[in-house]
């Protein structure tokens, strides 16, 4: 069965704007999370969504901010974007919310100049 | 608080030889317990999981990691280690009672030939 699919794979935006990044998760899983990585920081929990509501935030600022569709479809949208958020923004999928393990996608890698 | 600790930044072996890469983790009930690797530019693979039973997991790729509840501890560890096994490898927790998962910093693996 198809994985997890992170669209788009690269980006480069610069200062001020907003970027949306998408994942569709394996046909199935309702649960998506959403992580950013960075060296310095590793990986940092920004939100998961389940069945469409939003139940476990990270501690990002409100610039960051996600949704779950109702075929499991996530998006991520960050505003006003800043130099520190160049990251790769990974995605993963999970269909018991996390206790079977997740499964991710290869990434959006997020420039901003 | 909810932490992983992966004391080594990075890992040299020979091929051939045994590997070991250390993840040590604080929670306040049950843990979930996974190991992850990472290709460059690519998501994360699941390679194994610890919810409860046996001490000793087996996983993916020949891997396996040994849960010691006293020490806090979930090493991974593969009897004999190939240089396909270079790559990055990040070890999660979960409290039973939460959904959030908790990561190591990561180890980088070297397997020269």
């Amino acid at each position: 069965k198809a994985g997890v699919t992170q669209t788009p794979r690269y980006l480069i935006k610069t200062r001020g704007q907003q970027v949306t990044l998408s994942c569709s998760p394996i046909s199935g899983h309702r649960s998506v999370s959403w992580y950013q990585q960075t060296p310095g920081q590793g990986l940092q929990f920004l939100f998961e969504y389940f069945s469409e509501t939003q139940r476990n935030k990270g501690n990002f600022p409100g610039r960051f901010s996600g949704r779950q569709f109702s075929n499991s479809r996530s998006e991520m949208n960050v505003s006003t974007l800043e130099l520190g958020d160049s990251a790769l923004y990974l995605c993963a999928s999970s269909s018991t919310g996390g206790s079977d393990g997740y499964t991710f996608g290869s990434g959006t890698r997020l420039t901003v100049v | 608080a909810q932490s992983v600790a992966q004391p080594e930044d990075q890992v040299n072996v020979a091929e051939g030889n045994p590997l070991t890469v250390k993840c040590t983790y604080s929670v306040s009930g049950n843990p979930y317990l996974f190991w992850y690797v990472q290709y460059p530019n690519r998501g994360l693979q699941f390679l194994l999981k610890y919810i409860t039973g046996d001490n000793l997991v087996k996983g993916s790729y020949g891997f396996e990691a040994e849960f010691n509840k006293s020490q806090t501890s979930f090493h991974l560890k593969k009897p004999s280690a190939l240089v396909s096994d270079s790559a990055l490898y990040f070890c999660a927790v979960r409290d039973i009672g939460d959904r959030k998962l908790i990561w190591g910093l990561g180890t980088s693996l070297a397997v020269n030939p």
